[in-house]
């Protein structure tokens, strides 16, 4: 079976910084997403890991350690526009992407 | 860029009817395209993947007779849901899927979604 696990909510303050972890057991693994979701929209492409280490893009980077089954994403500087889901996926082949539970991540003033 | 719609944005329905959602990919051609639902605060399950002059393949659960899918083009495909009820009620999103040899990964482009309510 597949099984994808994040935390159901965070919360942060303005400027900090946040790690949302995921981790998964999955049948096939061809690398991992991380999206953005807000409210009643699509997810947004954020990044993609398919090797062990850390990615990063601006604010925003991903970590993978495949002998784990673990990833993170780690916000930094955090704004108000970042509270939103973030959905951990993995790519498990045939085109497939098997999504995680989502974190819904609130950022306060 | 790679761009996706979906139509409509919303629909209301009465429950035994019929509701069609279209889903394009605006500016490159989709040889696969793929099928979500979304409940309240949970996470995207895929339903379906479905590819352009073939059957679909559904996910486990997922009743074929039910959610009708056709990809009839490279750049458009429908789910149509069939006698919906209100737990149909749900957020489906639909992704176009592309080959690109500019990444290491075939890309997936998300559509907007469809916010479907049945009374």
């Amino acid at each position: 079976g597949q099984n994808i696990d994040q935390p159901t909510e965070m919360t942060a303050t303005e400027g900090a910084i946040v790690q949302i972890n995921c981790t998964y057991q999955t049948s096939g693994f061809n690398g991992l997403f991380w999206y953005q979701q807000h409210a009643g929209e699509a997810p947004t492409f954020l990044s993609y890991n398919v090797l062990d280490g850390l990615e990063e893009k601006g604010r925003f980077s991903s970590f993978l350690s495949r002998s784990k089954g673990y990833s993170y994403l780690l916000l930094k500087e955090l704004q108000m526009k970042d509270s939103a889901s973030y959905l951990c996926a993995v790519y498990t082949g045939f085109q497939k992407l098997v999504f995680g539970t989502g974190t819904r991540l609130l950022v306060s003033p | 860029g790679a761009v996706v719609s979906q139509h409509p944005s919303w629909v209301i329905c009465k429950s035994g009817t019929s509701v069609k959602i279209e889903c394009r990919s605006l500016d490159f051609q989709a040889t696969t395209m793929f099928w979500y639902r979304q409940f309240p605060k949970q996470s995207l399950m895929l339903m379906a993947t479905s590819n352009e002059g073939s059957k679909a393949t559904y996910e486990q659960g997922v009743e074929k007779d039910k959610f009708l899918i056709n990809h009839a083009s490279l750049t458009l495909s429908t789910l149509t849901v069939t006698s919906a009820h209100p737990e149909d009620s749900s957020f489906y999103i639909c992704s176009a899927g592309r080959t690109s040899g500019r990444v290491s990964y075939n890309e997936q482009f998300f559509g907007p979604g469809t916010r479907l309510t049945v009374l």
